[in-house]
């Protein structure tokens, strides 16, 4: 099946700065992809749509100014959480439908803290 | 709006009997309805979709639209069936609204 990676895996940042998760589709091209963000024992919830040349759209309640996302090529889509502050300590990830939308192909996700 | 429920947070049964997560679903249009699967230490992954009527590593699910449920059964749990199970719907283009989970712990 197709294969969606994250980098990084973990990360660790002091508050105030910016940090930059990156999600690639390896083995075929999304012009969509989704971020999700998931808190301890909660459900993933989504974020926004990363669209391949043109702006993401995101969901209601999510800043779009703090969680910026680019989706620079067919198989990259990388979303910077910046001025990051101890709330949005959280996992991050990231998924890619395939062709025709049929089934979304998930990352292993990125677990972010935030200090 | 669209909304999922999950009302277990943790199911354990013994290996071999008959295992139910339930899912309940609340959406105004024409649902579409899938669970995931996350094992320990993977990444989320399809389970099986209700369009495809399909049985996937011996669970089945299927769409009561009366009851607005999509529960997942399996009549013979094996261990490694233990792992997180997220009932989901899907809205829009293609996003996916998940429920909260059900983590189910299939006992020797």
């Amino acid at each position: 099946g197709a294969v969606v990676s994250q980098h990084p895996s973990w990360v660790i940042c002091k508050s105030g700065t910016s940090v930059k998760i990156e999600c690639r589709s390896l083995d075929f091209q999304a012009t969509t992809m989704f971020w999700y963000r998931q808190f301890p024992k909660q459900s993933l919830m989504l974020m926004a749509t990363s669209n391949e040349g043109s702006k993401a759209t995101y969901e209601q309640g999510v800043e779009k100014d703090k969680f910026l996302i680019n989706h620079a090529s067919l198989t990259l889509s990388t979303l910077t959480v910046t001025s990051a502050h101890p709330e949005d300590s959280s996992f991050y990830i990231c998924s890619a439908p395939t062709d025709g939308m049929n089934e979304q192909f998930f990352g292993p996700g990125t677990r972010l803290t935030v200090l | 709006a669209q909304r999922v429920t999950q009302p277990e947070k943790l199911l354990s049964v013994f290996k071999g009997a008959p295992v139910e997560l339930k899912c309940n679903y609340s959406y105004s249009g024409s649902p579409e309805l899938f669970w995931y699967v996350q094992y320990s230490r993977q990444r989320l992954q399809l389970l099986l979709r209700h369009i495809s009527r399909e049985s996937i590593k011996g669970f089945t699910a299927d769409l009561n639209k009366g009851e607005t449920s999509f529960h997942l059964k399996k009549p013979f749990a094996q261990e490694e069936d233990s792992a997180m199970y997220y009932c989901a719907l899907r809205h829009g283009a293609n996003n996916l609204f998940f429920g909260t989970g059900t983590r189910l712990t299939v006992i020797p």
